[in-house]
């Protein structure tokens, strides 16, 4: 079994729409959240970067971690084209932030105008 | 500001060969991690240079190797290539192994044939 469990998907959804991406993991110790987006041909670029529960907004963007549930979310508002991509995330047990990452294996998401 | 540039975009090498991958971090950043992405996978972590020292280590073999140069920027060795080592090599820089604010380049994809 992984660590990091995401739905590869694909995911396809109307411009506008609310989109919910997720992913489970099973290491207790991950203590640090994190969510890239990959275009195509390019390296992840970070989203949203969290720690322990809780949520955490920017812009359209809302991160979710529940820790108890080794269950964490991200929320897209408002969604547009350019939004399609393919979101990871990621986590590390590290004490410092960036180190080791376990990545999900990502979710492709298309945004149809 | 250039951000983190890799070199070359694209290789293909044999079986058995050796290939060296090249990384500049982006301005200011001390630290450079190294990733391994298979196709439809998320990138898997290989190692961290800091201070021109590895820090950390992924589960790779020995094969992989790296070093880091006094101006910050690092080396991707891969000896005794195979056909599992097809994949896109990311480098990513960050302000310290500290900073959550972690930069990815754009790759190498790395062809063995």
């Amino acid at each position: 079994q992984k660590e990091v469990e995401q739905d590869p998907g694909p995911l396809s959804v109307p411009e506008g729409a609310i989109v919910s991406l997720n992913c489970t993991y099973s290491n207790s110790a991950f203590q640090y959240f994190m969510w890239y987006r990959q275009y195509s041909r390019k390296g992840p670029e970070l989203l949203m970067y969290t720690y322990s529960s809780g949520n955490k907004e920017d812009g359209r963007f809302t991160a979710q971690v529940d820790k108890s549930s080794k269950y964490i979310s991200l929320f897209i508002r408002d969604s547009q084209p350019s939004d399609s991509a393919t979101y990871l995330c990621a986590m590390t047990g590290s004490n410092f932030g960036n180190e080791k990452l376990t990545f999900g294996t990502g979710t492709r998401l298309t945004i149809i105008p | 500001d250039a951000g983190v540039t890799q070199s070359p975009t694209h290789l293909i090498k044999t079986r058995g060969q050796q290939v060296t991958l090249r990384c500049s971090p982006k301005s200011g950043h001390d630290t450079v991690s190294w990733y391994q992405q298979a196709l439809g996978q998320g990138p898997q972590f290989i190692f961290q240079y800091y201070e021109e020292e590895e820090r950390q280590r992924g589960n790779f073999p020995d094969r992989f190797s790296g070093h880091q140069f006094p101006n910050y920027s690092s080396e991707l060795n891969v000896n005794a290539l195979l056909l599992g080592d097809s994949a896109l090599y990311l480098c990513a820089s960050s302000f310290t192994p500290t900073n959550e604010k972690l930069f990815f380049g754009s790759g190498t994809q790395l062809s063995v044939l």
